[in-house]
């Protein structure tokens, strides 16, 4: 079975612009999270949708959004980029009713 | 608020040496507890979950893990450490009434040959 798969890998973007990160969860997986993290602050939990609604949601700004399709793939969007959210976003996926989540390799943002 | 705490930033251990990394839960009821370790640049995996019964539970790569109710801990344990085992180790908390999983800081381990 495959696993979670994040695209792109890689992103370099300037200060202002907006990103849309992608993400598969692995097949018959519901639930789809986002995380964070960067060296200073670590794993910080974004949000989480379960059956295309937001179902939990982390201390982030409103311009971290998200949302998740009807096959359960998932984009987070990021608008007027800042500095610092440089980091590595991890999309995990589970089970419906299942508490251990399985992650992708996260996409690398660079905001210059 | 639950809460998870490893107390060690980083770990140095000499290849073939065993290993403990600590971990410390805040909790009101029994937790779900994981550990995960991620290679650098990698995403998280899964080694080894506790949600009841024995407690002490094995995971994949050799390591185990032995939840204490009476001390909120779920350290992490290897015999012999690889130097492959070189990696970032997060334990957490599953909020049972959330859904949420709560991640502590890591533990950093270096592995000296």
């Amino acid at each position: 079975k495959a696993g979670v798969t994040q695209t792109p890998r890689y992103l370099i973007k300037t200060r202002g612009q907006q990103v849309t990160l992608s993400c598969s969860p692995i097949s018959g997986h519901r639930s789809v999270s986002w995380y964070q993290q960067t060296p200073g602050q670590g794993l910080q939990f974004l949000f989480e949708y379960f059956s295309e609604t937001q179902r939990n949601k982390g201390n982030f700004p409103g311009r971290f959004s998200g949302r998740q399709f009807s096959n359960s793939r998932s984009e987070m969007n990021v608008s007027t980029l800042e500095l610092g959210d440089s980091a590595l976003y991890l999309c995990a996926s589970r089970i419906a009713g299942a508490y251990e989540q399985y992650f992708g390799p996260g996409t690398r943002l660079t905001v210059t | 608020a639950q809460s998870v705490t490893q107390p060690d930033i980083h770990i140095t251990v000499s290849e073939g040496a065993s290993l403990e990394l600590r971990c410390n839960y805040s909790y009101g009821a029994t937790p779900y507890l994981f550990w995960y370790v991620q290679s650098p640049g990698q995403g998280l995996q899964l080694l080894l979950k506790y949600f009841s019964g024995d407690t002490l539970v094995q995971g994949i790569k050799g390591f185990e893990a032995e939840f204490k109710r009476s001390q909120s801990s779920f350290n992490l344990r290897k015999p012999s450490v690889h130097w492959s085992d070189a990696a970032e180790y997060f334990c957490a908390v599953g909020d049972t009434g959330g859904f949420k999983t709560i991640f502590g800081a890591g533990t950093r381990l270096f592995v000296k040959a």
